[in-house]
């Protein structure tokens, strides 16, 4: 168990439908990254937030939104979903940023996400 | 843009033998992080090792070493006495010192042979 937590492991949904993928960042982390891995793709980075506030922005579609809450958790809301957004979705948890030294990501398990 | 490649999509090696993955990065940058991070079949994304450009004397952890290159942009990781266990994707990935954003690699698929 590395610590972050994603909810739910699994989830199949339909074309046009809207989903939330959860995480809860590490015990004392600060910061959270959001990205995703198509079938036997790379891992595209979508979002960061830290303590609230978003940090770094990737290739985030629109259509996908994310937020940080006071208890640090996170959410990412994906709708109108299309075909091409089934992927394994993964959170990952810092203690900080920038040249504070302690800038490992520890991930979750990930969220299979399946668009019929 | 900063960009990490890797050139071998896939490897294969017998248990015991050492093997080198190759990555290389693009960036105008000074001041940046390296990181090799290890998925297995289970899909749990697992850090092997990390470097920091400022440090001139290469990372190792246990049977896992890195050859970094700063003039070349070159994070190559050497795995010593392959095990079974290592059979994994193994995704190079990239992070400046001023900015959070994390950029991975595609990927190398490595098997170990019995």
């Amino acid at each position: 168990d590395s610590g972050v937590t994603q909810t739910p492991k699994h989830l199949i949904t339909a074309t046009g439908q809207r989903v939330t993928l959860r995480c809860s960042p590490r015990s004392g982390d600060l910061s959270v990254y959001w990205y995703q891995q198509s079938l036997d793709q790379g891992l595209q980075f979508l979002i960061q937030y830290y303590n609230g506030e978003e940090r770094a922005k990737g290739n985030i579609l629109e259509r996908f939104s994310a937020q940080q809450f006071p208890d640090l958790h996170s959410e990412l809301n994906l709708s109108s979903l299309e075909l091409g957004d089934s992927a394994l979705y993964f959170c990952a948890s810092s203690v900080a940023i920038g040249d504070s030294g302690a800038n490992v990501l520890t991930f979750g398990a990930g969220s299979r996400l399946t668009v019929l | 843009a900063q960009t990490v490649t890797q050139s071998q999509p896939e490897m294969s090696v017998q248990e015991a033998e050492t093997v080198t993955l190759s990555c290389t990065y693009d960036t105008s940058e000074n001041n940046y992080y390296l990181f090799w991070y290890k998925q297995p079949p289970s899909r749990q994304m697992i850090l092997v090792i990390r470097q920091e450009a400022y440090k001139q004397q290469n990372a190792t952890e246990n049977r896992f070493s890195v050859n970094f290159q700063k003039a070349a942009k070159s994070f190559s990781l050497k795995i010593s006495d392959s095990q079974l266990g290592d059979t994994a994707m193994y995704f190079c990935a990239f992070m400046f010192s001023r900015d959070d954003k994390i950029i991975f690699g595609k990927g190398t698929r490595l098997h170990i042979l019995p």
